[in-house]
């Protein structure tokens, strides 16, 4: 069984660039949720994809997106990066069901110079 | 709106005290919580949820709907328990939509 993977795992950007974030889901998951980790604070919510559809989001603008494939793999992107959008960004895949548990991968760190 | 609130930055215990992360929540809906840990060099995982009313690696977290809590307790720290915590708060029809608090550090000394 594999694990939540994401890559890469360290990236620096300019401001005003445009960045994709990748993650392949934990083997037999069909959920993605994808969260943005500031220095000091906790994971906070970005959106989710369930069956390569977008299945709520955060408060979060439009300028972040994301896309799933029919693998359950998936991206975030997020264009006119800002300062602020440095952070860890974390992937969690899990299977929709009664017993539903998220796993994590170890994240991707993006600094915006 | 919802809010998960974990007011201590920094827990620093002895060996074999007990330890209590306090974690208080606002929520207009019936609440599912959750505490996460992550040990150095880890990631972040499930420690234990509320609904599932378990004990795991000696911890439990009751959920006190009146006080709007769900601290997490054990009665003996060891050395191993030394980690970030989150409390989490599910915020949508999924459990994939979590609501975190900021986090307490937990340093226990031997």
């Amino acid at each position: 069984e594999t694990g939540v993977t994401q890559s890469p795992t360290h990236l620096i950007k300019t401001r005003g660039q445009q960045v994709t974030l990748r993650c392949s889901s934990q083997s037999g998951h069909n959920t993605v949720s994808w969260y943005q980790q500031a220095l000091g604070q906790g994971p906070q919510f970005i959106f989710q994809y369930y069956r390569e559809e977008e299945n709520g989001r955060g408060n979060f603008p439009p300028r972040f997106s994301g896309l799933q494939f029919p693998n359950y793999s998936s991206e975030l992107n997020v264009n006119a990066l800002e300062l602020d959008d440095s952070a860890l960004y974390l992937c969690a895949s899990s299977s929709t069901g009664t017993n539903e548990k998220l796993f994590f991968g170890s994240g991707t760190q993006l600094s915006v110079l | 709106a919802q809010r998960v609130t974990q007011p201590e930055k920094l827990l620093s215990v002895f060996k074999g005290a007990p330890v209590e992360l306090k974690c208080n929540y606002s929520y207009s809906g019936s609440p599912e919580l959750f505490w996460y840990v992550q040990y150095s060099r880890q990631r972040l995982q499930l420690l234990l949820r509320h609904i599932s009313r378990e004990s795991i690696k000696g911890f439990t977290a009751d959920l006190n709907k009146g006080e709007t809590s769900f601290h997490l307790k054990k009665p003996f720290a060891q050395e191993e328990d030394s980690a970030m915590y989150y409390c989490a708060l599910s915020v949508g029809d999924s459990w994939g939509k979590l609501q975190f608090g900021a986090g307490t550090q937990v340093v226990v000394t031997p």
